[in-house]
């Protein structure tokens, strides 16, 4: 089954402890990302990957890094969460492979993850 | 920049009656338009799109949506609501670089029996 998997899928943390958040995709993507979900603002993108160790920043980059090693896996890191990064964070990779996207592309999400910074 | 405006923020609609949800854009040339849902405890999984061609888009389960230039909106339709839909929904837009989605904040949308 072509899925993305998030582990975990509720964390409640501490301020300053470093944390991270997988991501894995069994459908040989190129394209992956992750976003933050925030009551009455949507989803805004963190970061995203075109490709294995090719990273770019999205709309709400601060606090937070990735690393892409392998095509399946694209981790977010928060080196030292604040209670400002609570939020509900997706990963989702996509058939995307060009810099625009286009009419062909479907992304797929993750479940989510919950995570709360005391 | 672009920018997509849900206006409303919580509908609720009676099983077997239709439901439209609101999307406008702000985005100069064609946009490029996806409506998405996300139910309970889920990912998001996407609805149906717009590109080009055919204003009445249809989707899945029993979704559809129009574009309107004139109006600058992107309207979801179902003709009969089912207690399944109970969910957020969200509409979004690709940026002017082409690179990435900008979502609306959301629309919950309850079914009352």
């Amino acid at each position: 089954e072509a899925q993305v998997t998030q582990n975990p899928r509720y964390l409640i943390t501490v301020t300053g402890k470093k944390l991270t958040v997988t991501c894995s995709q069994n459908m040989n993507h190129e394209y992956m990302s992750w976003y933050r979900q925030d009551p009455g603002l949507g989803l805004r993108q963190i970061y995203y990957s075109m490709n294995v160790e090719v990273t770019d920043k999205g709309d709400v980059p601060e606090g937070y890094k990735v690393s892409r090693k392998e095509k399946r896996n694209f981790p977010l890191i928060l080196e030292s969460p604040s209670p400002n990064q609570t939020s509900l964070y997706f990963c989702a990779s996509s058939t995307r492979t060009g810099v625009r996207i286009s009419s062909t592309d479907t992304q797929y999400f993750g479940p989510g993850t919950r995570l709360t910074v005391l | 920049a672009q920018s997509v405006t849900q206006p409303d923020i919580h509908i609720t609609v009676s099983e077997g009656a239709s439901l439209e949800l609101r999307c406008n854009y702000s985005y100069g040339a064609t946009p490029y338009l996806f409506w998405y849902v996300q139910s309970p405890g889920q990912g998001l999984q996407l609805l149906l799109k717009y590109f080009s061609g055919d204003t009445l888009v249809q989707g899945i389960k029993g979704f559809e949506a129009e574009f309107k230039r004139s109006q600058s909106s992107f309207n979801l339709r179902k003709p009969s609501v089912h207690w399944s839909d109970a969910a957020e929904y969200f509409c979004a837009v690709v940026n002017q670089a082409g690179t990435a989605l900008i979502f609306g904040k959301g629309t919950t949308l309850s079914v009352s029996s």
